[in-house]
């Protein structure tokens, strides 16, 4: 059974910091990997893809993959409070449904 | 950038009654669409995935004769909760992947669902 693990948290960090979410997977065979946030209430959005081992970044976000780890991470920069949420981790293998993690919660305090 | 649109956003209805809960993609086709339940402070739970033109596969332990899942177009996707009860009361979230090839998923904004 393919699974994605994250640590369901809650992440608590103060504002300004670096907050860094982690996310696990057992189908080596996974190719596509996406980090959505989701705040209360509502439904996940997408923030980050990434499909090559490394690093990629978009603004304050930074996606890294380690497909021979079989981990992928989100790295926040200057955390903020509006970056209060659930994030989830999404991985794709070869078949054609995702598979979610149960999600970090994650708490910026000012 | 792909939009999915999703009506009715909350929904209340009495104990027994069905409720239509229609998923759209705006600006691209949708070969795919996934349903999903979440219970409030859970997690996201696949209920089943639809191919346009064939029949939803369902998920262990989702009542298909329940949940009706229509995907007739690449642009829409229908869940119907049949005789519906409390306890299905939920956020129902539909979500769709697209042509580009990228197992890119874009969401609806949801349905809450309330019974009574």
């Amino acid at each position: 059974q393919k699974e994605v693990e994250q640590n369901s948290g809650p992440l608590s960090v103060p504002e300004g910091a670096i907050a860094s979410l982690n996310c696990t997977y057992s189908d080596r065979g996974s190719q596509s990997f996406f980090w959505y946030r989701q705040y209360s209430g509502k439904s996940p959005e997408l923030i980050m893809s990434i499909y090559s081992n490394g690093d990629k970044e978009d603004g304050r976000f930074t996606a890294q993959l380690n497909k021979a780890s079989q981990y992928v991470s989100l790295l926040i920069r200057d955390s903020q409070p509006s970056d209060s949420a659930t994030y989830l981790c999404a991985v794709w293998g070869g078949s054609y449904i995702p598979t979610f993690g149960r999600g970090t919660s994650l708490i910026v305090h000012p | 950038g792909a939009v999915v649109s999703q009506h009715p956003s909350w929904v209340i209805c009495k104990s027994g009654t069905s409720v239509k809960i229609e998923c759209r993609s705006l600006d691209f086709q949708a070969t795919t669409m996934f349903w999903y339940r979440q219970f409030p402070k859970q997690s996201l739970m696949l209920m089943a995935t639809s191919n346009e033109g064939s029949k939803a596969t369902y998920e262990q332990g989702v009542e298909k004769d329940k949940f009706l899942i229509n995907h007739a177009s690449l642009t829409l996707s229908t869940l119907t909760v049949t005789s519906a009860h409390p306890e299905d009361s939920s956020f129902y979230i539909c979500s769709a992947r697209g042509f580009s090839g990228a197992n890119v998923l874009t969401f609806g904004a949801g349905s809450r669902l309330t019974v009574l």
